[in-house]
């Protein structure tokens, strides 16, 4: 099984900050199949990012992802009030997949 | 417009059986794999298994292998998962999401239902 380590835990920022968020694995994601997905309270995941780093539909360009085989990063590069959230990387390259424990971007 | 929408809370006691449903529009349903994802209160995400309506061929992630059922009904596109006896422990929101891709299991989790909370307590 493939664990995903998210970093920080918990992110305290302001809006219009950039805010970084990384995903390890503990072994190589095959092709990249690394996304990411927010979730705000009450609400289902919504995927942001996939293939490591293709936005999805409707993702505003502020939101990117790189990294490859083990290290992967989330960046948001001027934080919005609506951005304040949970965020999970997940892996579907191995089975199971797996999701990281999320890190947590706060208003600071 | 591609919709999931799952049935509504429910609250059992221990030993009971339980199915939720996920029902899929605005998409071929037959097509796509649908995967569960559990969230027990105040924690992260947990991927449980998933299911391609086409044929019902199922995979299971090892910490759910045996403790719930997954199964379709394509003629209505829903698909359902389902507990034989319930935990306190089996406590969670569950979440069906779509797969990305036609007939890829390989994919992420492009929609995704509401969310289904289940309670379970004496």
């Amino acid at each position: 099984e493939i664990v995903l380590t998210q970093s920080p835990g918990t992110l305290s920022l302001s809006p219009g900050e950039r805010a970084t968020l990384s995903c390890r694995a503990s072994q190589s994601v095959t092709s990249n199949y690394l996304a990411w997905y927010q979730q705000k309270i009450g609400q289902a995941p919504r995927l942001l990012i996939y293939g490591a780093s293709s936005r999805a539909t409707g993702i505003p360009d502020r939101f990117s992802g790189s990294g490859s085989g083990t290290d992967f990063t989330l960046t948001i590069s001027r934080l919005e009030p609506e951005d304040f959230a949970v965020y999970y990387c997940h892996q579907y390259a191995g089975s199971p997949r797996t999701f990281g424990q999320g890190t947590k971007v706060e208003i600071k | 417009e591609v919709q999931l929408v799952q049935s509504g809370a429910e609250v059992k006691k221990p030993g009971e059986s339980l199915k939720i449903s996920c029902r899929g529009s605005g998409y071929s349903f037959n097509n796509y794999w649908i995967a569960w994802v559990r969230q027990m209160p105040g924690k992260g995400l947990e991927w449980m298994g998933i299911i391609y309506p086409g044929d019902s061929d199922t995979r299971y992630g090892p910490s759910f292998q045996g403790q719930v059922t997954f199964s379709a009904d394509k003629s209505i596109s829903t698909a359902y998962l389902q507990w034989g006896a319930l935990k306190a422990s089996d406590t969670a929101m569950y979440y069906c999401a779509r797969l990305m891709e036609v007939g890829s299991s390989w994919q992420p989790h492009d929609y995704w239902g509401q969310g289904t909370l289940v309670t379970v307590s004496s």
